[in-house]
């Protein structure tokens, strides 16, 4: 069955150095990847989507590394800063169907003054 | 973008009862998604509401449990029948704009005794 698996289940990180979270998927090739915030008691907030064809999207300070072979993306907070820390979700999707989206459970990250 | 409002925000029921979530756009859509995200665990689908017909259910999912009105572009309802404490959950409804980007609402707690 398809499987979404996201690095440990909390990163704690110091201030101003680079946070990276790691998704890995089997059994699925998806057409894209998206990553989204969760912050506590609200709903998850889309950051980036970066397709199959991607190698490598940017967006501030945020980069996402997409690796089909790998089946593999890689998420990079740089100059990372307190009011970062949230749970970060990775989801898969198909262009088939806009609802086959399979979310990631997550990793916490938090980010120290 | 899109802004998506949830009523009611939380609540706590008793085992037995059922309870309708409502869900609001503020731009027409064609699908809206239900969502159901147990504590520390991933987004897993419900359903799709479409407007004008039934709605999609996904497996695990039943309409006799979960029945979903969807009467117009902008809103649609989810209702949680026969409740028991294994509901107990954060149900969340978005929407798809564009390029896959997906918009959640701020969620409902349900909270089963």
């Amino acid at each position: 069955s398809q499987k979404i698996e996201q690095n440990s289940e909390a990163l704690n990180i110091q201030e101003g150095k680079t946070a990276t979270l790691t998704c890995n998927y089997t059994n699925y090739s998806p057409a894209y990847l998206q990553w989204y915030r969760q912050d506590p008691g609200r709903g998850p907030v889309f950051l980036l989507l970066i397709r199959e064809n991607e190698k490598e999207k940017r967006k501030e300070r945020l980069k996402v590394t997409f690796d089909t072979t790998l089946k593999q993306s890689l998420f990079h907070i740089t100059a990372s800063q307190p009011a970062d820390s949230a749970t970060y979700l990775c989801a898969l999707g198909s262009y088939s169907s806009a609802s086959k989206i399979i979310f990631g459970s997550g990793t916490r990250l938090s980010i120290r003054p | 973008s899109a802004v998506i409002s949830q009523k009611p925000s939380r609540d706590i029921c008793q085992r037995g009862t059922s309870l309708t979530i409502q869900c609001q756009v503020d731009s027409q859509v064609t699908m809206m998604f239900w969502y159901r995200q147990q504590p520390g665990q991933s987004l897993t689908l419900i359903a799709t509401a479409n407007q004008g017909s039934e709605a999609t259910y996904e497996s695990g999912f039943v309409i006799d449990k979960f029945p979903i009105s969807r009467p117009n572009l902008t809103f649609s309802t989810l209702t949680v029948s026969n409740m028991s404490p294994e509901d107990s959950s954060i149900y969340l409804c978005s929407v798809v704009i564009s390029a896959h980007e997906q918009f959640f609402g701020p969620g409902t707690r349900l909270t089963v005794l």
